[in-house]
């Protein structure tokens, strides 16, 4: 158990819905950080939330949007889902928001299938 | 431009073979980190290796061993002696100055081990 909690572990929807990923870092992190794993795209960085704020920005798409809140845990919102949303939607946690924590692990995944 | 490439999309190989997953990366940083992942059927990531850029010493873990160049800009995995365990989806990646959170995978290569 990596201490990174990531629900719900499945999800299934159909095109045009919105769907709410949730995760709980590690006890202590500060940081957050979810990544994409998809079939065309490989596994790419979205974005990086750190203590309540944006930190960093990778190749998320308009429709997605990620918030991390008081008790830092943090949500990755995609709306107007495609078929090319299906993927696997992993989640790390790091103390801090940029030096290498050498205990940074990553969720067991999201993995979302779009219908 | 990719800054990690694993050329290899997939290989085969029989128990007990011993194979070399290639990586190769780009950056402009002098300090980064490397590292090497493995994601077996279920989908998990799995943490197998990290290197700084100042630590060029090859390093073994039991079966496993990694050679790191910087002359070639390579990060290669060997697994001596493979077994059918060891079949999985290794990523190798990449984080730079920037922030040493943020991860660049590479594709990925596939290793289907045969018993």
């Amino acid at each position: 158990d990596s201490g990174v909690t990531q629900t719900p572990k499945h999800l299934i929807t159909a095109t045009g819905q919105r769907v709410t990923l949730r995760c709980s870092p590690r006890s202590g992190d500060l940081s957050v950080y979810w990544y994409q794993q998809s079939l065309d795209q490989g596994l790419q960085f979205l974005i990086q939330y750190y203590n309540g704020e944006e930190r960093a920005k990778g190749n998320i798409l308009e429709r997605f949007s990620a918030q991390q809140f008081p008790d830092l845990h943090s949500e990755l919102n995609l709306s107007s889902l495609e078929l090319g949303d299906s993927a696997l939607y992993f989640c790390a946690s790091s103390v801090d928001g940029g030096r290498l924590d050498y205990g940074y692990t990553f969720g067991s995944g999201t993995r979302l299938t779009v219908v | 431009a990719q800054k990690v490439t694993q050329a290899q999309t997939e290989i085969s190989v029989v128990e007990k073979e011993d194979v070399t997953l290639d990586c190769v990366y780009e950056t402009r940083d002098t300090t980064y980190y490397l590292f090497w992942y493995k994601q077996p059927p279920s989908g998990e990531l799995v943490f197998l290796i990290r290197r700084n850029s100042f630590d060029e010493q090859n390093e073994i873990s039991g079966r496993y061993s990694w050679n790191f160049q910087k002359s070639t800009s390579s990060f290669n995995f060997t697994i001596t002696a493979s077994q059918v365990v060891d079949s999985a989806v290794y990523f190798c990646a990449l984080s730079e100055t920037d922030n040493f959170n943020k991860f660049y995978f590479g594709s990925g290569t596939k290793l289907n081990v045969k018993p």
